[in-house]
């Protein structure tokens, strides 16, 4: 059983351009979550998601970050107009109902130059 | 917001000794987890506490849970060098609790 999926694992890009970061999920888990994490600190919760619906969007920046789980393919979180502050490490997790453990991907490590 | 804080934030301990991380949460909850995570890796579940009293063990790694005093405790027996690693705490809170609260994490260093 194949676990979280997560690509790609670097990214890099330019202030100003726009990251897509992917999280496929564990078979049979249809809750998906993503956190940043920056440098020598913890995980900070993004936002939570069911297939087709956004279910908790409260650690998401107001601005230039969107993430969605369509029905079909794997989950997106959305950068766009990068900059340096962004550069960080993305997880996705999933998990089989929203009150189940979580298990995390490798995660993308972003960098924006 | 749910503030988690764990200390001590580095551990530096020899093979062959004993210790305890502590992880201290703000507000009620009714799961608490423990994750280690190496170096450039992801996060790899180890424990889910769900109740007060609540004790689970696997090898050397012994975690408690005490709701009342919203703590957690991750206990080390007997160090080996492939403990190394740093530890986080994460407790479920925000909307219906399904998000998880992470402390700041435990970098942990066995030293042969």
């Amino acid at each position: 059983n194949a676990g979280v999926m997560q690509n790609p694992r670097h990214l890099v890009r330019r202030r100003g351009q726009e990251a897509r970061l992917r999280c496929s999920p564990m078979k049979g888990h249809s809750h998906v979550y993503w956190y940043r994490q920056l440098p020598e600190e913890g995980l900070k919760f993004m936002v939570y998601l069911q297939k087709e619906n956004i279910i908790d969007e409260s650690g998401m920046p107001k601005e230039r970050f969107s993430a969605e789980f369509p029905k079909e393919g794997p989950s997106i979180l959305r950068i766009q107009q990068v900059v340096r502050g962004d550069s960080a490490a993305y997880f996705c997790a999933s998990s089989p109902g929203g009150r189940e453990t979580q298990y995390f991907g490798p995660g993308t490590r972003l960098l924006v130059l | 917001e749910l503030k988690v804080e764990q200390n001590p934030l580095f551990l530096s301990m020899q093979e062959g000794k004993n210790y305890t991380i502590y992880c201290n949460y703000s507000t009620t909850s009714d799961r608490l987890y423990w994750y280690r995570q190496d170096p450039g890796k992801s996060l790899e579940s180890l424990f889910v506490l769900l109740s007060n009293g609540a004790v689970k063990q696997e090898g050397r790694l012994m975690a408690s849970l005490d709701t009342k005093a919203r703590l957690s405790t991750l206990h080390i027996t007997a160090a080996v060098h492939d403990l190394s690693a740093t530890y986080f705490c994460a407790v479920a809170g925000g909307a219906g609790a399904n998000n998880l609260f992470f402390g700041t994490g435990t970098r942990l260093t066995v030293i042969p």
